[in-house]
């Protein structure tokens, strides 16, 4: 089955700088890559996804992008403030619409 | 409110026993999912029904049955528990079976194994 990598488990910024989460994956046949944020204490709610079909998709301060010939994708999160501190999952959609997550980066940013 | 219900919250037994977890969506959605994620926040896929059919069974336990008495109802009840089913149980819908949705999430049940 598939198998999503997060690299980095914390990341740490200061207020306004930006952030790069960096996400692998090993099936080919995937084809959708969302990120959900996950609050302490709270439960996981969606931030962003890309298609197979884009290599960047933009929302606000967030963007993703997507190399498939690396198997690669990432999340970019500019002007970070410190409501942006939580755990970012990546994900990576199988042919049974099952999501495989990425293990989490608890994104620290500091004001 | 449309969302993802889960209950109970919390829930403290003993090796051996019987729990039971509820899971209920007001979104309409055809596709729910339950997702163990563990002490050190690592996320699994279950189970995976669509309109009351079970499509994915990701090796789990077989003291593990989900149960879907329609398509915005999936429960969990796990048989005899065991140390190492202590974790968050997050319930999850989704609005299509095809598409690249996102998923919406409960907001989970943690289950501590003495």
């Amino acid at each position: 089955g598939e198998k999503v990598e997060q690299h980095e488990s914390t990341l740490s910024v200061r207020e306004g700088d930006s952030a790069v989460i960096n996400c692998t994956y090993t099936d080919t046949a995937s084809s959708y890559f969302p990120w959900y944020k996950q609050e302490a204490g709270k439960s996981l709610h969606f931030v962003i996804d890309i298609r197979s079909n884009v290599d960047r998709k933009q929302s606000q301060r967030l963007t993703v992008l997507l190399d498939k010939k690396a198997k690669r994708f990432s999340l970019h999160i500019t002007a970070t403030q410190p409501e942006d501190s939580a755990i970012y999952f990546c994900a990576a959609r199988s042919n049974y619409n099952v999501l495989y997550f990425g293990s989490g980066t608890k994104l620290t940013v500091e004001p | 409110e449309t969302a993802v219900f889960q209950t109970p919250n919390y829930h403290v037994t003993q090796v051996g026993n019987e729990v039971s977890f509820n899971c209920k969506q007001t979104l309409g959605h055809d596709t729910m999912y339950w997702y163990k994620q563990d002490s050190k926040k690592l996320l699994k896929i279950m189970f995976s029904y669509n309109n009351k059919q079970l499509i994915v069974n990701e090796t789990v336990p077989r003291r593990f049955s989900p149960q879907s008495s329609d398509k915005a109802h999936l429960n969990l009840r796990i048989k005899s528990v065991e140390p190492e089913d202590s974790a968050v149980y997050l319930c999850a819908s989704s609005p299509d079976w095809g598409g690249s949705y996102e998923q919406y999430f409960g907001p989970g049940t943690r289950l501590t194994v003495l």
